[in-house]
């Protein structure tokens, strides 16, 4: 099983829509979730970090569920310029321990289309 | 937010020669930095962590002699591809963390696209 398993899409929208991602990850000790965002042939970005309590910005609301070790992204109102893979991504680390290492989903590809 | 360069954005070379990729935290310390490679239609994969004054870190499958890596400095780690093979050809991302401003947030270069003929 895949350390962070998402579906890859590709999920074809129209501008407007609302477009849910998901992901899970495997390992229960996992400490600190984010949404990364990257465009063809460029380096990832990070979009947002993913808190227990849920979080929004702006158009983007992600949310966490521990207990199901699932996280997913809400996009509402979707922009020609939200077109991109959506990375989820996993610290594995927690604490005075943390080494940073991040595992990375395979990512979700989005098109939105006018 | 915090800068993270890397050079060359691209290159490509002969089967067998060495390629070195620098990877610069730009106005930040960096006492660890993180090597990655993407091929196409794939995830990032971790390669390696690479400690400032130590040695790095490899994940499992991936060769130390092969991926040699320095990070002689606060602000430059360096990845060199020994030997290069078609098969290296891929997207090597290097990044950042800067712990002391921004937590466990980690800052990626644009990234190198190595092409080995």
């Amino acid at each position: 099983r895949k350390e962070v398993e998402q579906d890859p899409g590709p999920f074809n929208v129209p501008e407007g829509a609302t477009v849910a991602f998901n992901c899970t990850y495997s390992n229960s000790a996992s400490q600190s979730f984010f949404w990364y965002r990257q465009d063809c042939r460029k380096e990832p970005k990070l979009l947002m970090s993913v808190y227990s309590s849920g979080n929004e910005d702006g158009r983007f609301t992600a949310q966490l569920n521990r207990a199901s070790q699932y996280i997913s992204l809400l996009i509402r109102d979707s922009k020609l310029s939200d077109s991109a893979t959506y990375l989820c991504v996993v610290n594995m680390g927690s604490g005075s321990g943390n080494t940073g290492k991040l595992i990375f989903g395979q990512g979700t590809t989005l098109q939105v289309k006018p | 937010g915090a800068v993270v360069s890397q050079h060359p954005s691209w290159v490509i070379c002969k089967s067998g020669t060495s390629v070195k990729i620098e990877c610069r935290s730009l106005d930040f310390q960096a006492t660890t930095m993180f090597w990655y490679r993407q091929f196409p239609k794939q995830s990032l994969m971790l390669m390696a962590t690479s400690n400032e004054g130590s040695k790095a870190t490899y994940e499992q499958g991936v060769e130390k002699d092969k991926f040699l890596i320095n990070h002689a400095s606060l602000t430059l780690s360096t990845l060199t591809v020994t030997s290069a093979h078609p098969e290296d050809s891929s997207f090597y991302i290097c990044s950042a963390r800067d712990v002391p401003t921004a937590g466990d947030t980690q800052y990626f270069g644009p990234g190198t696209r190595l092409t080995v003929l």
